[in-house]
């Protein structure tokens, strides 16, 4: 099946220090979607995108739906060791499965 | 508010033997789906319930059985279990799988089975 590219990896940062991460896809996708997962837990999702274009918060976080339909990113503003988790992407296209990226693992250094 | 509720949380079984992932949804979602996750891999569909009375195979189906109980309810089940399928499972659902209808995908908190 499809598997988003997502980019970085991994991410350690400085608490307090802004975070930027995306997901890129061959196909368009008509809904964008972020989730977190800490480790033996299930994803949570944290934001999602219908429109392109559309930029859309949530608290600290902010997702954008790519003006092409083809991608999609996340930002932390000011993060916190609670940021810690991996984060990853998931587009659909109506009637279609949902695909999913490989993540991005964030540490967060107090 | 259980949103998607799994169960069991984690099992171990030995190679050969059979059993059932439970999993239910209060959020009157139409469609529900069964994923593994495996380091490196990402998550795999393996199998989906677009409607109650339907389901079909997604990415990694070989090994398992769906059964769409009722709206609610979606199982998963291992006839023979395979080291292989030693992975974490999680159950998820979404309003609808069909054409012009776009939604979220809601998750469980996973079901940890190791196959020995």
């Amino acid at each position: 099946g499809q598997q988003l590219n997502q980019s970085p990896q991994s991410m350690f940062i400085q608490e307090g220090e802004d975070v930027s991460m995306n997901c890129t896809s061959s196909s368009i996708f008509n809904t964008w979607l972020w989730y977190k997962q800490e480790p033996g837990e299930g994803p949570v999702l944290l934001i999602a995108l219908y429109k392109a274009g559309e930029l859309t918060s949530n608290g600290r976080l902010t997702a954008q739906f790519g003006i092409t339909r083809k991608d999609s990113f996340l930002n932390i503003s000011a993060s916190i060791p609670s940021d810690v988790g991996i984060y990853f992407c998931a587009g659909q296209l109506w009637g279609n499965q949902f695909y999913f990226g490989t993540g991005t693992s964030l540490t967060v250094i107090p | 508010n259980a949103g998607v509720t799994q169960t069991p949380k984690f099992q171990v079984l030995k190679t050969g033997q059979s059993m059932t992932l439970q999993c239910a949804q209060d959020m009157n979602h139409n469609s529900m789906y069964w994923y593994r996750q495996d380091p490196g891999m990402g998550l795999r569909l393996i199998y989906y319930s677009a409607s109650e009375g339907t389901t079909d195979k997604g990415e990694v189906p070989n090994g398992y059985n769906v059964s769409r109980l009722n709206k609610r309810e979606f199982s998963l089940r291992l006839e023979s279990a395979a080291p292989s399928q030693t992975s974490v499972y999680f159950c998820a659902s979404s309003e609808s799988l069909r054409t012009g209808v776009t939604g979220e995908l809601f998750f469980g908190e996973g079901s940890r089975l190791t196959v020995l």
